[in-house]
């Protein structure tokens, strides 16, 4: 079955300094990854995702991610952290097409110290 | 604004009540989904429809719960004799069908059951 595991349900870094997300998913077959975020009380935007091709994924407002199947990880990164990064940030995964089939993870709050 | 639009954005009732959330897709995609997310957790699918047809149920769609898509276009979720462990926000998402597509979120529906 597949699964997500979020490591840190809070991350805070200083304006400026590199944002480092950690996702580890476990799926039986290739997975479909991706990575939201949720503003408050906002729903949830995708930031990007994986499918197959091209490991290193670039999203909207400078996030990447970079699938690495040998560490089953999916890692979001943006290099230099914006005050309106501050939000919630979900890593999902889906063995299957659709997104009923899409399991999500608990989430991470980062937090932006000016 | 053409995106997911939900109703009402937050919702208090008492234990036992009926409650019925609304959700309009964006206007040309055919398929629309529900998920719950409760503090602290990532969303949980619920069920999803393909135009009018509802085509799949979570194992966490109780009897208590209905969902309906009557034209296939805005859809209802109906949830009987209210319990506080219903309280969560509900989301509801649409896209064009193709699973290369992006799903569209709503702000969701925060419920509270007292």
């Amino acid at each position: 079955a597949q699964s997500v595991t979020q490591l840190g349900s809070h991350v805070s870094v200083s304006e400026g300094a590199l944002v480092l997300l950690r996702c580890n998913y476990s799926s039986s077959v290739p997975p479909y990854l991706f990575w939201y975020v949720q503003y408050p009380n906002q729903g949830l935007q995708l930031l990007l995702k994986y499918t197959t091709g091209a490991t290193l994924v670039k999203g909207i407002n400078g996030f990447e991610a970079e699938f690495k199947k040998s560490e089953t990880s999916f890692h979001l990164t943006k290099p230099s952290a914006h005050m309106s990064d501050a939000a919630e940030y979900f890593c999902a995964v889906s063995e299957e097409s659709g997104y009923q089939k899409v399991t999500f993870g608990i989430g991470t709050k980062l937090q932006v110290i000016p | 604004d053409t995106g997911v639009s939900q109703d009402p954005r937050h919702k208090i009732t008492k234990r036992g009540q009926n409650v019925t959330f609304r959700c309009d897709p964006i206007s040309e995609h055919n398929r629309l989904y529900w998920y719950r997310q409760t503090l602290g957790q990532g969303p949980e699918f619920l069920t999803y429809f393909q135009n009018e047809a509802q085509l799949e149920k979570s194992r966490l769609l109780s009897d208590r719960f209905s969902a309906e898509r009557p034209k296939g276009s805005f859809s209802t979720l109906e949830i009987q004799r209210t319990e506080q462990g219903d309280s969560a926000m509900y989301l509801c998402a649409s896209s064009a069908g193709q699973w290369g597509t992006e799903a569209f979120f709503g702000q969701g529906t925060r419920l509270t059951v007292v």
